[in-house]
């Protein structure tokens, strides 16, 4: 079963930043927090991972509270393209276990 | 990152009868996985594709439905046997180098079963 818990769905305006939040309280000291995105028809595409600092790449920053029993992913100025399914995994080693994930809508 | 290829796209078939699909890798990987994708659901694991030995399959899959060959580290095989119209799915390869590091997809084949 998926150790995470992710809001079904989210809207965001082109151009304003993205905030996906997940839940993860029980995660483990070794495991990693993972975000894939899965545009309609594609495969998963890997966006960022985070063990506790925070992380930033050319897509994305993650954010990962202190405790580590959540995280946010941060899609700075969200474009039509950025709408796809977010999962957040949280996992320790391949293989990566998926939940259901958050529909993002970016709306013009 | 690693470049994988899955071969066919899509496919349509008949029930009854077995489709393989292929995954290459431009480079050699240490582990290869099988996933599933059911209409409008999350990903399913199906497999842990073993290079030299036989697959690890997950609960609810077993290898007489789902066959699968890893003869070397850049390539798999997965068959889906005697199907039906519930085996209509996109099944998608995945590699990794394991703990701590990201692991990538393919593309996807979309299976109809007809």
């Amino acid at each position: 079963d998926a150790k995470t818990t992710q809001p079904p769905s989210m809207d965001c305006a082109e151009g304003r930043a993205a905030n996906l939040p997940c839940n993860h309280s029980t995660i483990s000291g070794n495991e990693y927090v993972y975000w894939y995105r899965q545009i309609h028809s594609q495969g998963p595409q890997y966006i960022i991972h985070g063990l506790k600092n925070n992380e930033t790449n050319e897509m994305a920053s993650l954010i990962i509270t202190e405790d580590r029993k959540s995280s946010t992913l941060i899609l700075p100025h969200a474009t039509l393209r950025d709408t796809a399914v977010y999962y957040c995994i949280v996992s320790g080693n391949t293989p990566l276990v998926f939940g259901k994930g958050t529909r993002l809508s970016v709306i013009a | 990152s690693a470049v994988i290829s899955q071969k066919p796209s899509r496919d349509i078939c008949q029930r009854g009868t077995s489709l393989t699909i292929q995954c290459q890798v431009d480079s050699q990987v240490t582990m290869m996985f099988w996933y599933r994708q059911q209409p409008g659901q999350s990903l399913t694991l199906i497999a842990t594709a073993n290079q030299g030995s036989e697959a690890t399959y997950e609960s609810g899959f077993v290898i007489d439905k789902f066959p699968i060959s890893r003869p070397n580290l850049t390539f798999s095989t997965l068959t889906v046997s005697n199907m039906s119209p519930e085996d209509s799915s996109i099944y998608l390869c995945s590699v990794g180098q394991g703990a701590s590091t990201e692991a990538f997809f393919g593309q996807g084949t979309r299976l109809t079963v007809v």
